[in-house]
């Protein structure tokens, strides 16, 4: 079973472009969870879709957004990019119904920002 | 509001020697507790998950958390370290209020000497 794939690996920006990252789940699993990995803060939590709706958000400006297809794939589209935005964004992806669900992480999108 | 507290950002341990890695939430609900470990350039990995189930949980590759909620604590344990267990990890909570999150300590990295 294939587990959740990222892409790209590493995307190089200049500030004040955008940059979209993409997101395939576990086949079955309908909850996509989109977090922020910045160096030395751990985890935070930006984003969380089930069955294509957005349901919660976490602490981050607008323009950090994001969608899920019917396929239940995501996107995080990040709009003009600062420097601090420069992180590891780590997608997971868990079973629907029960919301405690364990999540399985993709192995990540290394953005840089220049 | 909910947070994840874990103390020691590194922790360093011989080969063979107990493994105490330090995880503190606050909740104002029962919570889901888990811990997560990240070896370089993965996602994050579950190695257990405490659902207010038993007190003791035993998870992949040895480790095992207790759950004490006069201490608030859910501190993981392995009796002898392996080489293989450098790596980090994270504890992490989940709630619901505010809308449902995952929340995530800031990480500690174990270090395990020959």
């Amino acid at each position: 079973e294939a587990g959740v794939t990222q892409s790209p690996t590493h995307l190089i920006k200049t500030r004040g472009q955008q940059a979209t990252l993409r997101c395939s789940p576990i086949s079955g699993h309908t909850s996509v969870y989109w977090y922020q990995q910045a160096l030395g803060l751990g985890l935070q939590f930006l984003l969380w879709y089930d069955e294509g709706e957005e349901r919660n958000r976490g602490n981050f400006p607008p323009r950090f957004s994001g969608r899920q297809f019917p396929n239940y794939s995501s996107e995080l589209n990040v709009n003009a990019l600062e420097l601090e935005d420069s992180a590891l964004y780590l997608c997971a992806s868990s079973l629907g119904g029960n919301r405690y669900n364990e999540q399985f992480f993709g192995p990540g999108t290394r953005l840089t920002v220049l | 509001a909910q947070s994840v507290t874990q103390l020691g950002s590194h922790v360093s341990v011989s080969e063979g020697a107990l493994v105490l890695l330090r995880c503190n939430y606050s909740s104002s609900v029962p919570p889901y507790l888990f811990w997560y470990v990240q070896y370089p350039n993965q996602g994050l990995q579950l190695l257990l998950k405490y659902t207010s189930a038993a007190t003791l949980v035993k998870g992949i590759n040895g480790f095992e958390a207790e759950f004490k909620k006069s201490e608030t604590s859910f501190h993981l344990t392995k009796p002898s370290a392996h080489m293989s267990d450098a790596a980090e990890y994270f504890c992490a909570v989940s709630t619901n209020t505010g809308g449902f999150k995952t929340i995530f300590g800031a990480g500690t990295r174990l270090f395990v000497k020959a």
